[in-house]
């Protein structure tokens, strides 16, 4: 079955910390892959994507992701977290195979940062 | 300004009635999705909808329904039938023929004692 699972429930960092959350996803061919982040009381909003070509894509706020296609994980990196990187985040997956453009989501990973 | 809007932000019911939560989208997107989201869950999807007067059930559709008569519109009912329908709902929209990349609207938190 297709499924995302995202290794951190909760993680708590210090200012400054450097972050990396765990992606993976089940086999399925071909796949897209996003982040998403939920800010307290905000809209979920896009992070980055990786579609094809480099797999170590730049998205917004100082953001990163590697596509390891052998591992198929898609795992989050920011080098050092600020206070207001506090939010819940999310790894999706879109297998192409699937009709309709679904996305299929992980459990989410709380992040806390203490200034 | 183009976006999703989702109306009301809370909604409160009692067990036993339907519920229906607005989807509405001014992005001229083609496809619309509604999942809904608990805590250590992530997110789930329930129902999609490609075109106009066309819908497919997602992982999760029993105990709700949808339609979709305008491109812009997509709304979601909860009927009694859903077992745990407390939740928050989100509404999300994209382009077809894109890379699947969805907006997601504001969301409704429903709560049903």
């Amino acid at each position: 079955a297709q499924s995302v699972s995202q290794h951190n429930h909760h993680v708590i960092l210090s200012e400054a910390a450097s972050l990396e959350l765990g992606c993976n996803y089940s086999y399925g061919g071909t796949v897209n892959l996003f982040w998403y982040v939920q800010y307290p009381g905000q809209h979920l909003q896009l992070l980055l994507k990786y579609f094809s070509g480099d797999p170590l894509v730049k998205g917004i706020k100082g953001f990163e992701a590697e596509f390891i296609k052998s591992k198929f994980s898609f795992n989050l990196r920011k080098p050092s977290v600020q206070w207001s990187d506090t939010a819940e985040y999310f790894c999706a997956v879109n297998y192409q195979e699937n009709q309709g453009g679904k996305l299929i989501f992980g459990q989410g990973t709380e992040l806390s940062v203490k200034p | 300004d183009g976006g999703i809007t989702q109306s009301p932000k809370y909604l409160f019911r009692k067990e036993g009635q339907n519920v229906t939560l607005s989807c509405e989208q001014n992005l001229n997107h083609d496809a619309m999705y509604w999942y809904r989201q608990d805590p250590g869950q992530g997110l789930r999807l329930i129902y999609y909808s490609q075109i106009v007067n066309d819908f497919q059930k997602g992982d999760i559709a029993e105990g709700y329904s949808v339609s979709r008569e305008k491109k812009e519109s997509f709304p979601l009912t909860v009927t009694s039938a859903q077992k745990n329908p407390t939740a928050f709902y989100l509404c999300a929209s994209r382009i077809r023929d894109t890379h699947y990349e969805q907006y997601f609207g504001p969301g409704t938190r429903l709560t049903v004692t």
